[in-house]
Formats: structure tokens, C-alpha cells, sequence
């Protein structure tokens, strides 16, 4: 089945960038996201992209998209305190239907 | 314009008692979906509505756990009875249509069973 996984914690400075990474196993992936949790708050959407692009760029945010590798990585330029959240990565997939399957989350620290 | 609404934020309940979670979806949208968090995961799909249909509820424990979205709008979410395991995050997620490009969730119901 499909399988979305992804390193627990990243600490990074405040103005540094930020690279948070997660790998998926499924082959017939469709869309991929990235969703952005404060304590105590839903999930907020940040981007997401389509299975056949490579790159997507919005402000602050680059997402890259490995598909041979199933690998898809968020960059966060000039990170900032009010970054810290856990970021989760999540794919849509052939069959699906519209169901996310989710990563186990990211913890980022940005520290002064 | 009003974002996905739950009620309530927090519940704590014994366990074999019934709860009851409550969610207004975005004005428009059509698909409902909610998810269950367990700490420290990512959330998983119990239910998803396409308008008053169920059309995807694979994963909804059916022995304790039941739902509606009577008329096509709200939609309740009951299990009964708690058990302990239970004890998680509820989120309802409402998208504009079956293809659910960009699903917008709400802020969760944080069910603690004792």
C-alpha cells in the first residue's frame, strides 16, 4: 500500500533555509502537498503539485519533485520564527480517489 | 469568508460514554471529509461525503463509530462507546468538489477518553 515518510525533527536558524524531505512509495502518486500545523490548529495548506512537474516555486516555498526517486523536498527561503509548525507531506494517488495519505510530520525549530 | 467550523475544540469524556463532534464545512463545498490524528501521526481518512453520500468510508470503524451529512451541508460524527484508544484529534476537511484538489481543514476536536 502506500507508505509516505518523512524525518521527525529540523533545527535551522533564523534567516537560513530550511529543507524538509519526505519519500513515498506509491508509483501512481497524482498530487503531492505539503500542509503546514501550529499547535492546537488544523492543518493549512501551503502548495502542492501535480505528479508529472518537477519544480513549483511560491514566494518563500520551492517544492522539488524527484518521481524516479519518489522523493519531494520544501524549501523555505529566509526562514523565520513564525515557521516553526509541523510540516507534513501528503500524495493523492491513482484509485484513490481524493483520499490524502499523510506523512508522520516534520518538527521544525527556528531558533534566534 | 468563514473557514471550516468545529465543534467542540475539546472534549473529555469516560470511556463508554458517547460523544458527538460537529463540523460546518465552507460555503459551496461539497465533499466532507474527516479524518482522525493520533499523536504524533499524520491524519487518516474515516469518512468522506460527496454532498449527503458516503462514498468512501473504508476505514470508519462501523462497530462504534457512525456519521451523516444530512442535507448535504453539516455533518456529525458519533462514536459510541468510547473507548480508550479513541483518544486523538477529529478533523473535518471540506474541498469544492469530488476531485478535492485543495482541501481546507478545520481546527479539530481534541477527544480525550479517560
Amino acid at each position: 500500500g502506500e507508505d509516505v515518510e518523512q524525518s521527525l525533527f529540523l533545527s535551522v536558524r533564523e534567516g537560513d533555509s530550511s529543507v524538509i524531505n519526505c519519500t513515498y512509495t506509491d508509483s501512481s502518486s497524482t498530487y503531492l502537498y505539503w500542509y503546514k500545523q501550529e499547535p492546537g490548529a488544523g492543518l493549512q495548506l501551503l502548495t502542492y503539485i501535480f505528479s508529472n512537474m518537477d519544480m513549483k516555486q511560491d514566494q518563500r516555498l520551492t517544492v522539488l519533485l524527484n518521481k524516479k526517486d519518489k522523493h519531494l523536498s520544501l524549501r523555505i527561503a529566509d526562514t523565520q520564527t513564525g515557521d516553526s509548525a509541523i510540516y507534513f507531506c501528503a500524495e493523492t494517488f491513482t484509485g484513490g480517489g481524493n483520499k490524502l495519505t499523510f506523512g508522520t510530520g516534520t518538527q521544525l525549530k527556528v531558533e534566534l | 469568508e468563514a473557514g471550516v467550523v468545529q465543534s467542540p475544540r475539546y472534549k473529555i469524556i469516560e470511556k463508554k460514554q458517547p460523544v458527538a463532534f460537529w463540523c460546518n464545512p465552507i460555503s459551496g463545498h461539497n465533499t466532507l471529509y474527516w479524518y482522525r490524528q493520533n499523536l504524533g501521526q499524520g491524519p487518516e481518512l474515516l469518512i468522506r461525503y460527496e454532498n449527503e453520500e458516503a462514498v468512501d468510508d473504508s476505514q470508519l470503524p462501523k462497530d462504534r463509530f457512525s456519521a451523516e451529512r444530512l442535507k448535504g451541508v453539516d455533518s456529525t460524527l458519533k462514536i459510541q462507546p468510547a473507548e480508550l484508544g479513541d483518544s486523538a484529534v477529529y478533523l473535518c476537511a471540506s474541498s469544492l468538489d469530488y476531485r478535492g484538489l485543495e482541501q481546507f481543514f478545520g481546527p479539530g476536536t481534541r477527544l480525550t477518553v479517560l
